[in-house]
């Protein structure tokens, strides 16, 4: 069995703050992990992966995300937020050999200005 | 290089008729993946296909939902006999391979009156 869970539904932070998403996980096996962001009545953009290495992964519009196996997390952090972050973001899952991405709730994330 | 791409954005269909949803997956991709989105809720995998092979369906309801994708043309998700709780946004994504991210479409919102 897989889940994905993303413990903050709304996330607020003020324009030039620091900002954090959490994720953590429970996959069998090695876990390939994806944070995904949504903007009103778009499709999903994929911003970043984790599939084997540094635990570190850099990805799109200055977005990064921490690979933690101990705690079976995959946290996504910006240092500096902008007003145009504000969105709904995944994150989601996939276990080694299956086909598909098991996908969290959301966290609907607003940068004041 | 145009994304995936969905059509039509917008269905309105009404209880009992049938709904007809296509995607056209990105230049080059030939692994589509269907997925269902509730309002406020995650993506709920659907249904996982090659060029004229339905790989993993273990996401489809059982009855009234079926899915293609032909040699030609683009893939296809049928809804027969639609019901109010059909009613979501559908959203296709496509990948070179397996193991490369899924890019998405912006989706159909379907309305069942």
């Amino acid at each position: 069995a897989q889940s994905v869970a993303q413990p903050e539904d709304q996330v607020n932070v003020a324009e030039g703050n620091p900002l954090t998403v959490k994720c953590t996980y429970s996959v069998s096996g090695n876990p390939y992990l994806f944070w995904y962001v949504q903007y009103p009545n778009r499709g999903l953009q994929f911003l970043l992966k984790y599939i084997t290495g540094d635990n570190l992964v850099k990805g799109s519009y200055g977005f990064e995300a921490e690979f933690n196996k101990s705690q079976t997390s995959f946290h996504l952090k910006k240092p500096s937020a902008l007003v145009s972050d504000s969105a709904l973001y995944f994150c989601a899952v996939r276990r080694t050999g299956a086909n598909n991405l098991f996908f969290g709730t959301g966290t609907r994330l607003t940068v004041i200005p | 290089n145009a994304g995936v791409m969905q059509n039509p954005r917008h269905l309105v269909r009404r209880r009992g008729q049938e709904a007809r949803l296509r995607c056209s997956p990105m230049k080059g991709h030939s692994h589509v993946y269907w997925y269902r989105q509730l309002p406020e809720e995650g993506l709920k995998f659907m249904v996982y296909l090659q060029k004229e092979n339905i790989i993993d369906e273990s996401g489809m309801p059982k009855e009234r939902f079926s899915a293609e994708f032909p040699k030609e043309g683009p893939s296809i998700l049928r809804i027969q006999q639609v019901v109010r709780g059909d009613s979501a946004a559908y959203f296709c994504a496509s990948s070179p391979s397996q193991d490369q991210p899924q890019h998405f479409g912006d989706g159909t919102r379907l309305s069942i009156l």
